[in-house]
């Protein structure tokens, strides 16, 4: 199975903070990586697809970088409803695998 | 609008059984491929299982595989999970979700992304004595 480690876990920041979070495969995955965002009680939702493609609907400032085994998440002038757990997932083979989340808290 | 419904969680002992159910509305069901993630409480998401459109292929993640078993009812647009000897760590809200497969042309061959695009609330199940 591929394995998905993301990191930080936790990430305090401030509204209008530039955050970065990065998710690293236990192989190459071209660009089938997509980035979700989970309020607590609620179901997640995707903001990016194929490491870069922004989902519709989602605010441009999400970004998703990266090819091969390395991807970021970056988030532009944070906003309060941005606080929230992300989560990468690769799709490039079954089983589909997630990373552990990253919780990005206010500071 | 796409809306998925799950339901059939609920407390359940050691070694027993449950079948999830999702009701979809509001998309061509059949055309759609779809799938079970579920999310242990305080824990992160964890992939179980997805379906094609016409219940011919289904893929399931191998420490479940034999214990559960996805399916479809397209005449009623809905989604199954059923789930057998279950144990503790089976304890999880279950969310549905509908599978969008984006095009994007690539360089030797187009890209084909799955994209998790809609999900339902979830249902919980409980596996405790």
């Amino acid at each position: 199975d591929i394995e998905m480690t993301q990191s930080p876990t936790f990430l305090s920041a401030s509204v209008g903070d530039t955050v970065s979070i990065t998710c690293r495969s236990s192989q190459d995955i071209s660009r089938y990586i997509n980035w979700f965002q989970q309020k607590p009680g609620k179901a997640p939702n995707l903001l990016i697809y194929g490491a870069f493609s922004l989902q519709s609907g989602v605010p441009s400032r999400f970004r998703g970088t990266g090819s091969g085994r390395d991807f970021s998440l970056i988030i532009n002038g944070l906003q309060p409803e941005d606080f929230a757990t992300y989560y990468c997932q690769q799709n490039y083979v079954t089983p589909w695998t997630f990373g552990q989340g990253t919780k990005v808290q206010i500071k | 609008e796409v809306h998925l419904v799950e339901s059939g969680g609920t407390l359940v002992q050691p070694g027993g059984s449950l079948t999830l159910s999702c009701a979809a509305s509001g998309l061509i069901f059949s055309e759609s491929r779809m799938t079970w993630v579920r999310q242990a409480p305080g824990k992160g998401l964890e992939w179980v299982a997805n379906i094609n459109g016409d219940g011919s292929q289904t893929n399931y993640v191998g420490s479940l595989k034999g214990r559960f078993t996805i399916f479809r009812d397209n005449a009623k647009n809905s989604m199954y999970l059923q789930m057998s000897s279950l144990t503790a760590e089976d304890t999880a809200t279950y969310y549905c979700a509908k599978v969008y497969i984006a095009k994007e042309p690539g360089g030797l061959a187009d890209f084909h992304f799955y994209n998790i695009d809609v999900w339902g609330t979830g249902t919980t199940v409980t596996v405790s004595s």
